[in-house]
């Protein structure tokens, strides 16, 4: 059974840092690994995509690296912005005949003016 | 482009009415997934449907909830004879394949007094 660890739960920086939020998971047997944004009261935004066989994937300030075979994966925010503040969740893709996302408790990122 | 619709976004119910959430998928989406968010609790799998079929409930409680996507219209998740633990957003993504990134809706919010 897949289980997915955020830590730490919640992160507070001053604008301008940049920022790793790391995300692990226990089976490696996934087809690809989403990272989303919820803000508060919402739906969740899809942010990056990473199939599988590929290591990074990059939009805008984000970068998000997978490493399958040690079961992590990171999204690292370059020069925050009080707009960045939401829960970020990642979320691997089995492999297999289903589709079922699994997600972590996520980290509320908080960046401060 | 529309993206995910569920409605309503809030609904309230007493012990023991029934529920039924909404959720209509993004144009040309035929896969449709269900998930719940317990209060201090990550997003938890619950069921992944494909245009009049159930593909995998493994997360579906036993008894009082079922879930349907008809050839016309939108998916459909029913809870029966509702409980104060069934309190929680209930989340709806769709996809245009088993495998394609997960677009999510912004959610109902169920309350039961």
């Amino acid at each position: 059974k897949q289980e997915v660890t955020q830590i730490p739960a919640a992160l507070s920086v001053p604008e301008g840092e940049n920022l790793v939020l790391n995300c692990s998971f226990t089976d490696s047997a996934i087809y690809n690994l989403q990272w989303f944004r919820q803000d508060p009261g919402k739906g969740l935004t899809s942010l990056l995509l990473i199939q599988s066989s590929q290591r990074e994937q990059t939009s805008g300030r984000l970068n998000a690296s997978l490493d399958k075979s040690s079961g992590r994966s990171t999204l690292y925010i370059a020069a925050s912005q009080p707009g960045d503040s939401a829960t970020y969740l990642c979320a691997p893709l089995e492999d297999g005949a289903n589709s079922k996302l699994t997600f972590g408790k996520g980290i509320t990122l908080s960046v401060r003016p | 482009n529309a993206g995910v619709m569920q409605n309503p976004r809030h609904l309230v119910r007493r012990r023991g009415q029934e529920a039924r959430l909404r959720c209509s998928p993004m144009k040309g989406h035929s896969h449709v997934y269900w998930y719940r968010q317990l209060p201090e609790e990550g997003l938890k799998f619950m069921v992944y449907l494909q245009k009049e079929n159930i593909i995998d409930e493994s997360g579906m409680p036993k008894e009082r909830f079922s879930a349907e996507f008809p050839k016309e219209g939108p998916s459909i998740l029913r809870i029966q004879q509702v409980v104060r633990g069934d309190s929680a957003a209930y989340f709806c993504a769709s996809s245009p394949g088993r495998e394609q990134p997960q677009h999510f809706g912004d959610g109902t919010r169920l309350s039961i007094l």
